[in-house]
């Protein structure tokens, strides 16, 4: 069974700092990952998904994320934050070639300082 | 359309009453999903179509709920005499592959 956890469920940086939001998974095979971000009383927005392709995948925003097998790990991060990133942001997990249903961490709520 | 959209956007429901959540999907979006989000958590699956086929209910929490996409684009999720744990947000989503899935902005269900 796959599963995804989100190391700290707040993150609190200042304007203009380094944001990083960590995820790892657990999967028997080599998965999908995605990031999505929740904005108050709405939907998921997908940021960036990793698909097999480049391990470096660059999204949104100015998110970037880095799939690390070795790691089992696929970490969001942006050089600067703006007080607009203020959300939740949600890692999730699917198998590939099928199975479409994602797995989700329980979310990072993410705030950023003046 | 241009995007997922879910009806009523928010709904509040006494316990025991029946209540009907609706999902327009992206057209042309052969995949359908339902998710259940309770407050402080990420989605949980609830059920997948495959155009009006229902191929994955195993998220679904009871038999009290029940979902249906008969002519394979629209999908309604109903659920039975209503209970305070089912207070969540639900969330549909549509997918042309399999690599990205699009969602509503969900209804918030709150039973009293």
């Amino acid at each position: 069974a796959q599963s995804v956890t989100q190391l700290g469920s707040h993150v609190s940086v200042s304007e203009g700092a380094l944001v990083l939001l960590r995820c790892n998974y657990s999967s028997s095979v080599p998965p999908y990952l995605f990031w999505y971000v929740q904005y108050p009383n709405q939907g998921l927005q997908l940021l960036l998904k990793y698909t097999s392709a480049a391990t470096l995948v660059k999204g949104i925003n100015g998110f970037e994320a880095e799939f690390k097998k070795s790691e089992t790990s696929f970490h969001l991060t942006k050089p600067s934050a703006h007080m607009s990133d203020a959300a939740e942001y949600f890692c999730a997990v699917t198998p590939p070639m099928g199975g479409n249903k994602l797995v989700f961490g329980a979310g990072t709520i993410l705030r950023v300082k003046s | 359309g241009a995007g997922v959209s879910q009806s009523p956007r928010y709904k509040v429901a006494k316990r025991g009453q029946d209540v009907a959540l609706r999902c327009d999907p992206i057209s042309g979006h052969v995949s359908l999903f339902w998710y259940q989000q309770a407050l402080g958590q990420g989605p949980e699956f609830l059920t997948y179509f495959q155009n009006e086929a229902q191929l994955d209910k195993s998220g679904l929490p009871s038999d009290r709920f029940f979902a249906e996409r008969p002519e394979g684009s629209v999908s309604t999720l109903k659920i039975q005499r209503t209970q305070q744990e089912d207070s969540a947000v639900y969330l549909c989503a549509s997918s042309l592959t399999s690599s990205e899935a699009f969602f509503g902005q969900g209804t918030r269900l709150t039973v009293v």
